[in-house]
């Protein structure tokens, strides 16, 4: 079956620090993969996505997201978290053999203290 | 920077009644979904859209749900006979045309359903 699996419900930083938001995909092919952040009342607004290329994609807000293909992982960073970037994030992937549709995880809310 | 726009923010329905959730999507783009997410779970794929028919569409999108695209800028979700499980935040998003299906999915702010 075709997953995405955001491991942490939680991630707790303090501002400055690096921040890490963990994603682990499950579908057959090549993936499309994709993060989204959710601000509270808000949609899903677009981040980043890896579709080939540099396995080091870089985003909107200073994030980026390695693409591992051996671990199928595709981890969201940014090397130092600001409490405006406390949000929802969400990792996605469309499979390679679908036309449209995206499949989401069950996402990570991120929390940055002052 | 360009929207897709969803209204109404919050609808509230008696169950059996129909609901029409509407959606116009950023101009230029030419694929259309929908999306929901129940109080607490995951965002989930209902349907897509493109030239004028659907070009996929999930388990959960049933003969209850239809979409149509019934000018150029409008893109409707249509629940002929809603049940207390379509309680839901339901998202509309749009994607450009491009190379294949890597263009991101642009999303509204969505529409929470309630259905008494």
């Amino acid at each position: 079956a075709q997953s995405v699996a955001q491991p942490e419900d939680q991630v707790n930083v303090a501002e400055g620090n690096p921040l890490t938001v963990k994603c682990t995909y499950s579908v057959s092919g090549n993936p499309y993969l994709f993060w989204y952040v959710q601000y509270p009342n808000r949609g899903l607004q677009f981040l980043l996505k890896y579709i080939t290329g540099d396995n080091l994609v870089k985003g909107s807000y200073g994030f980026e997201a390695e693409f591992n293909k051996s671990q199928t992982s595709f981890h969201l960073k940014k090397p130092s978290a600001l409490v405006s970037d406390s949000a929802l994030y969400f990792c996605a992937v469309r499979p390679y053999s679908s036309a449209s549709k995206i499949i989401f995880g069950s996402g990570t809310r991120l929390s940055i203290r002052p | 920077e360009p929207e897709v726009t969803q209204t109404p923010s919050h609808q509230v329905t008696q169950m059996g009644q129909e609901v029409i959730l509407r959606c116009v999507p950023i101009s230029n783009h030419l694929y259309f979904y929908w999306y929901r997410q129940i109080l607490g779970q995951k965002v989930e794929f209902l349907v897509s859209f493109y030239n004028n028919e659907i070009s996929e569409k999930s388990e959960i999108f049933d003969d209850q749900f239809s979409v149509e695209r019934p000018d150029g800028s409008n893109f409707t979700l249509k629940i002929r006979s809603t049940k207390l499980e379509d309680s839901a935040m339901y998202f509309c998003a749009s994607s450009a045309p491009g190379v294949g299906s890597n263009q991101p999915q642009h999303f509204g702010d969505g529409t929470r359903l309630s259905i008494l």
